[in-house]
C-alpha cells in the first residue's frame, strides 16, 4: 500500500528552527508537496520537490531524497504565525496526490 | 481575488437526507476536486474531473456523487447522509500542469454534521 508518515505534533520556540520529517513508500513519484494549513481554514502550498536536493523559500526550505523516500520542511525564525499543521503529499506514479495526517506545530513564546 | 469559493460553510443534516455542495472557482482550471479530510487522518480524494463534463471516482466516492456541468463549477452530493460522512470537505482546483507545479488551491471548506 501507499504511505506517508510524518510526527503527528511537534513544538518549538519563537525565534528557533524546526525540522519536520515526511516519510513515504508509493507507487512512483512525481513529485513532493509541502502545505501548509491553518486550524479552521484551507491548506496552502508551501513547495515542491521533484529532484533531489534543498529548495529554499525565504525562511522556509524542503529537501528531498528520492532513494531514501524522505523529504523534510525547514521553517527558520519561527513566528507565532507559523503555528499550523504542515501537510505532506506525494504525487503517485498516476498523477494522484497521497496525503499525510499532517503535522502539527505549535510555537511557544 | 475570489479564488476557489465552496457554499455551504456550514451544514447540519439528518441521517438520509440529501445535499449538494458547490464549488466555484474563478481561474479558468481544468482539474477540480472535492476531498474530505478527517481527525488524524490524511485528505482523501472523493471525486475529480480532469475538464467540463467529465468526472472520476477518488478514493472514497462511496455514497457521492459529482456533476461538472459547467468548467468553473464542480458540485458534490449526498444522495443519504450517513454519520460516517461527517467531515470537513474541500474543494480544490488546479491548472493540471503537472509539468511546473501541480498546485492546488483550496477553498475555505464545508464542515457537516450528520446526525
Amino acid at each position: 500500500g501507499q504511505n506517508i508518515d510524518q510526527p503527528t505534533e511537534m513544538t518549538a520556540t519563537e525565534g528557533a528552527i524546526v525540522q519536520i520529517n515526511c516519510t513515504y513508500q508509493t507507487s512512483g513519484f512525481n513529485g513532493l508537496f509541502w502545505y501548509q494549513q491553518h486550524a479552521g481554514e484551507a491548506p496552502t502550498f508551501l513547495s515542491y520537490n521533484v529532484l533531489d536536493g534543498l529548495e529554499e523559500k525565504g525562511r522556509f526550505s524542503s529537501f528531498l531524497s528520492r532513494s531514501k523516500g524522505y523529504s523534510y520542511l525547514l521553517l527558520k525564525e519561527l513566528q507565532m504565525k507559523d503555528s499550523a499543521s504542515y501537510l505532506c503529499a506525494v504525487m503517485d506514479s498516476n498523477y494522484q496526490l497521497i496525503w499525510g495526517a499532517g503535522t502539527k506545530l505549535i510555537i511557544k513564546p | 481575488n475570489a479564488g476557489v469559493t465552496q457554499t455551504p460553510k456550514f451544514r447540519v443534516l439528518k441521517t438520509g437526507q440529501s445535499m449538494t455542495l458547490l464549488c466555484a472557482q474563478d481561474m479558468n482550471h481544468e482539474y477540480m476536486y472535492w476531498y474530505r479530510q478527517d481527525p488524524g487522518m490524511g485528505l482523501r480524494l472523493i471525486h475529480y474531473s480532469v475538464g467540463e463534463g467529465t468526472t472520476a471516482k477518488g478514493e472514497v466516492p462511496d455514497g457521492y456523487n459529482v456533476s461538472r456541468l459547467k468548467k468553473q463549477n464542480f458540485l458534490l452530493g449526498l444522495e443519504s447522509a450517513a454519520p460516517s460522512q461527517t467531515s470537513v470537505y474541500f474543494c480544490a482546483s488546479s491548472s493540471g500542469d503537472y509539468a511546473n507545479t501541480g498546485e492546488l488551491f483550496f477553498g475555505e471548506g464545508s464542515r457537516l454534521t450528520v446526525l
